[in-house]
Order: C-alpha cells, then sequence, then structure tokens
C-alpha cells in the first residue's frame, strides 16, 4: 500500500499519559494535514505543514497538543497528559504541491480510559 | 467563519431508488467544494470535486452558489453505494487549503 500510513491503528491510554502518533505521507507530498474525528462527527482541522513549517494550527489544538514534521518527510502528533475528551480518531492526510485531492491515511484510534 | 451541513445522518433507500444526499454550505468567498466517501473499514476518499464537473461511479454533484448547494446525486443506487458521504469545503489556510467537513450522511442501499 503506497497510501499514507498512521502507525499504531489503536492506542488505548491512561487519563495523564503522553501519547505520540506518527504519519507517513504519499511520497513527494509536500503537504500534511491532521484532523480529529469525533463519534458522529465529520473530520476536524487541527493543523498544517508546508514541508517541514507548520504553517497553521486549530485552536482545537490546546497547549498539550504539539505536532512536528522534521526533514519535512513524517509527522508526528504527540498529545501530553491525555484527558478522556482526546478520545477519537485521528486521521492524517497529504497533498501534493497544486493538487486539490487529499489522500487520507486510515487513522489512530485514541481510547483515553 | 464557514460551514457545512449535512441534515440527514441517515439516509435509506431501496436498489434501483434516486438518491439524493443534501449539502449546504456557508463561507464568504469562491467555495471549492467536494464529496468525500467511507466504505466499510476503509479510509476516507475523495469521490468527486465540483470544479471537475464530473460523474464518477454514477453521482453527480451541482454547486448551487444561489441556494449555496452542493448536493449529491445518483438516479439509481447500487448495494455498493452503501457508506458515509462526507459533503467538504476547501479554503486557504497558511498558503494551502483545509478541509471543513459536514457531519456526514450514512446512505444504506437495501435490496
Amino acid at each position: 500500500d503506497t497510501g499514507v500510513s498512521q502507525d499504531p491503528r489503536h492506542k488505548i491510554t491512561k487519563r495523564g499519559q503522553n501519547v505520540t502518533f506518527r504519519c507517513d505521507p504519499i511520497s513527494e507530498h509536500n503537504r500534511l494535514y491532521w484532523y480529529r474525528q469525533t463519534l458522529g462527527q465529520g473530520p476536524e482541522f487541527l493543523t498544517y505543514f508546508q514541508n517541514e513549517a507548520q504553517l497553521e494550527k486549530s485552536r482545537l489544538l490546546s497547549d498539550r497538543f504539539s505536532a512536528e514534521r522534521p526533514k519535512g518527510s513524517f509527522s508526528t502528533l504527540e498529545i501530553q497528559r491525555t484527558e478522556q475528551g482526546d478520545s477519537a480518531m485521528y486521521l492524517c492526510a497529504s497533498r501534493p504541491l497544486g493538487g486539490t485531492e487529499a489522500f487520507f491515511g486510515q487513522g489512530t484510534r485514541l481510547t483515553v480510559v | 467563519a464557514q460551514r457545512v451541513t449535512q441534515p440527514e445522518k441517515l439516509l435509506s433507500v431501496f436498489k434501483g431508488a434516486p438518491v439524493e444526499l443534501k449539502c449546504n454550505y456557508s463561507y464568504s468567498g469562491s467555495p471549492e467544494l467536494f464529496w468525500y466517501v467511507q466504505y466499510s473499514r476503509q479510509r476516507l476518499q475523495l469521490l468527486l470535486r465540483h470544479i471537475s464537473r464530473e460523474s464518477i461511479k454514477g453521482f453527480t454533484a451541482d454547486l448551487n452558489k444561489g441556494e449555496t448547494s452542493f448536493h449529491l446525486k445518483k438516479p439509481f443506487a447500487q448495494e455498493e453505494d452503501s457508506a458515509m458521504y462526507y459533503c467538504a469545503l476547501s479554503t486557504v489556510t497558511g498558503g494551502g487549503n483545509k478541509l471543513t467537513f459536514g457531519t456526514g450522511t450514512q446512505l444504506k442501499v437495501e435490496l
């Protein structure tokens, strides 16, 4: 599968723990996005990278959230001191420069207990 | 602020019946709209975009700026059309584009 890859697919963690998710975009896609999807809702934008530069962060992204994309390739999303409200599907998407279609990964489902 | 509304959480139709999934948007700029689909146990994928004015898998969607709508239509539903459908609005952010999604409509095609 040469599409967007996310790891892990599922994560169960205790409240207060830190978690980190990884996204590998399609090769040569310089644009990378993180979205969050809760039950019964559509995906909501969290943050956007163009190459290694993080160009926008949603107000949904509290101080406990941080995202990186070193070297403009894979990206990580870290959540510190997880809360039950962080339980959601975290989706990564990538787009090539000039392209209009966003290609999504299969997501990481986070459950905070 | 931009907003996408999909009024129906669930739409159930019989095979061979026409399908219309409703989508309305609110955006002060020039809209760029998409329909994404998620089949069972698969990732979210693009179905069609308004700018292409294309028909994919028999589905079409016309942008109506007067009614701020982008409804998805298919004349004859097939069982394999059963899926979750999301309408999305693309807006410029930090030099790129981000998607604002509706809450989705679950289409169930019954035999």
